[in-house]
């Protein structure tokens, strides 16, 4: 147990549907990434937050993807009108910049599945 | 640009020792990290190394060279607990990890 959580940890819906997913990070790390990862490949890089603001987001996510982490704790990102494309592994991670190692630690992930 | 490599699949005999190469091009490094994904679950950290050289923990040691761009895994004693996907990935100007596509490493008995 990294002392990343997420939530749920399975999620299946059919297509078109909205869904969401929450993410708690270690407590004082500053920041939080939000990856989407597929069998045999490595994390695919989505979003990320220092603190409460979203620095970056990847240029190859559609705009049915929206995260947010309010009050800079938590994390929720939404995926609206799935689509087949989206069933995947979503991970979580956290890491404290400039706090020395960098390294980040990720949550179990919540897997998935849109019929 | 970015890129890094890794070999697909690599196999392994029980109580052998085996490396895991990899190689990346960045213009910003900020270090590189070593990861350990057992099927169906979250990457677990390994090790991190911003200068060069080799950092031993355990079993594993890890080295790199910033000059060459090229770093690698060292597991020694394999067990069958092993066997798992190995994930390089290097840490750019952003600090934002870069990511291999993985190693998938078989061990037998």
């Amino acid at each position: 147990d990294t002392g990343v959580s997420q939530d749920p940890r399975h999620k299946i819906t059919k297509r078109g549907q909205n869904v969401t997913f929450r993410c708690d990070p270690i407590s004082e790390h500053n920041r939080l990434y939000w990856y989407r990862q597929t069998l045999g490949q490595g994390p695919e890089f989505l979003t990320y937050f220092q603190n409460e603001a979203q620095l970056e987001k990847s240029r190859l996510l559609s705009d049915r993807f929206s995260a947010e982490r309010p009050k800079g704790s938590f994390s929720t990102l939404e995926i609206q009108r799935t689509e087949q494309g989206d069933s995947a592994m979503y991970l979580c991670a956290s890491s404290l910049v400039g706090g020395g190692g960098n390294e980040q630690y990720f949550g179990p992930g919540t897997r998935l599945t849109v019929t | 640009g970015q890129n890094i490599d890794q070999p697909t699949e690599m196999t392994a005999t029980e109580g052998a020792i085996v490396q895991i190469n990899c190689t990346y091009q960045t213009s910003g490094f900020n270090g590189l990290f070593w990861y350990q994904q057992h099927a169906g679950e979250a990457p677990t950290f390994l090790s991190y190394n911003v200068l060069d050289g080799l950092e031993e923990k355990g079993r594993f040691s890890s080295f790199l060279s910033r000059s060459k761009g090229y770093s690698y895994l060292l597991l020694k004693e394999l067990q069958m607990k092993d066997s798992a996907s190995y994930l390089c990935a290097f840490m750019d100007s952003n600090y934002q990890l870069i990511w291999g596509a993985g190693t998938k490493l078989i061990i037998k008995p």
